[in-house]
């Protein structure tokens, strides 16, 4: 079946470590979106990728990176700069590279990855 | 992008139609209204879109009033596992939304 996969599905961070959550499409979609959500609100975009080798900031990218070596993967990096990473972080990609919300450029999301620290 | 606003919460006793509200009224003229839904710990997962007409598919309906300040979503008949929280989503292009707190459906046996 077509889809996003996210893991692990749980992750725990300890102090000063950086840590990675992988993402992985195999839909053809050209681009990939990384958001977080913290308990009881919305989504939050972190970083953005509508090519591969290239990526944009997000409202929240502080403390994050990603690369985009190959289409179908999307890896988001937390950083021990990043103070408060304990969230549920999601991943989504979109067949055009339009943005999420021109037209039917509908995206469609993983299962998550629920991030603590220790 | 417009910025959405919903009741945080609502029931629905099974079988029967949940209409859940949107208001969006400072939104422009080339911006659609998305709905998706996300069931605890899930990812969120699409139902519907519209621009100015209303729209129907196999999940749901949405209506859009006339003046596009509003729209609802119809469940038409509710099921246990339709409980979850339901985001409106008011976008164009580029990648800034607003992915406000929702509305948090029980759909009540």
């Amino acid at each position: 079946d077509g889809g996003i996969t996210q893991s692990p599905k749980y992750l725990f961070r300890k102090e000063g470590q950086n840590v990675t959550l992988s993402c992985e499409q195999n839909l053809n979609h050209d681009a990939m979106y990384w958001y977080r959500q913290d308990p009881g609100q919305g989504l939050r975009l972190i970083y953005y990728s509508q090519i591969v080798n290239d990526f944009q900031k997000g409202d929240i990218a502080e403390g994050y990176s990603v690369s985009r070596e190959k289409k179908e993967s999307f890896p988001l990096t937390v950083t021990s700069a990043q103070k408060n990473p304990t969230a549920f972080y999601l991943c989504a990609s979109t067949p055009g590279t339009s943005g999420p919300w021109f037209g039917k450029n509908i995206q469609y999301f993983g299962a998550g990855t629920r991030l603590s620290v220790l | 992008d417009a910025k959405t606003t919903q009741p945080p919460s609502m029931d629905c006793a099974e079988g029967r139609a949940a209409n859940l509200p949107c208001n969006h009224s400072t939104i422009s003229g080339n911006e659609y209204v998305y709905w998706y839904r996300q069931i605890h710990s899930q990812g969120p997962q699409y139902i519907i879109h519209g621009l100015k007409n209303n729209e129907t598919n196999e999940m749901a309906s949405l209506i859009i009033t006339e003046d596009r300040k509003s729209s609802t979503l119809i469940l038409p008949h509710a099921t246990l596992r339709d409980t979850a929280v339901y985001y409106c989503i008011a976008a164009y292009t580029g990648n800034q939304f607003y992915f406000g707190t929702g509305t948090s459906l029980t759909v009540i046996p």
